[in-house]
């Protein structure tokens, strides 16, 4: 079944302890992009990847790093999380890139006290 | 960067027609997406429009207006699965991708 993982789906840490949400597609996209979900502002893309280690910045990535090694994978890293950082996550690809449609994972609940 | 604005609650009455407007403002334009997100969960596509004009997918319709940067979605015969937010979305400049905030669709019976 063609699809988009990520994991965990939900985590609750503290302040500085860094993390790591795994994103993984098995349908051979070129295009891969980390988003958070906020209420009252929407997604926001905070990276994204045209290819295998290509990387660049969305609108939010302040706090945020990402590495695509492999081109199945996309982990997003949080190297000292902060409570502004609590949010709903989600990864997504497409074939080619933006103008294709994005296949988004379940989401990642992440809490930082 | 991108602009993209759309109501963010809606009400309608199951088996009613609804029309959802989106108005964008962009650096170059590469199409207008709408997307649907039910709570809790992922969202999921639901058109891509790079031309003029309506195009219909069943109970769901999408039209595009470049040059006035305005679009909606239309979606007929509401029924109560169709309560779920419908996020406006494009494509912007050096591959990033951007969305409205969302609209919430509240059906009732």
């Amino acid at each position: 079944e063609a699809q988009v993982t990520q994991n965990p789906r939900y985590l609750i840490t503290v302040t500085g302890k860094k993390l790591t949400v795994t994103c993984s597609q098995n349908m051979n996209h070129e295009y891969m992009s980390w988003y958070r979900q906020d209420p009252g502002l929407g997604l926001r893309q905070i990276y994204y990847s045209m290819n295998v280690e290509v990387t660049d910045k969305g609108d939010v990535p302040e706090g945020y790093k990402v590495s695509r090694k492999e081109k199945r994978n996309f982990p997003l890293i949080l190297e000292s999380p902060s409570p502004n950082q609590t949010s709903l996550y989600f990864c997504a690809s497409s074939h080619r890139g933006p103008t294709d449609t994005q296949y988004f994972g379940p989401g990642t609940r992440l809490t930082v006290l | 960067g991108q602009n993209i604005d759309q109501p963010t609650e809606m009400t309608a009455t199951e088996g009613a027609i609804v029309q959802i407007n989106c108005t964008y403002q962009t650096s170059g334009f590469n199409g207008l997406f709408w997307y649907q997100q039910h709570a809790g969960e992922a969202p999921t596509f639901l058109s891509y429009n790079v031309l003029d004009g309506l195009e219909e997918k069943g109970r769901f319709s999408s039209f595009l207006s470049r040059s006035k940067g305005y679009s909606y979605l239309l979606l007929k015969e509401l029924q109560m699965k169709d309560s779920a937010s419908y996020l406006c979305a494009a494509p912007g400049d050096f591959n990033k991708f951007y969305f409205g905030s969302g609209t919430k669709l509240n059906v009732k019976p």
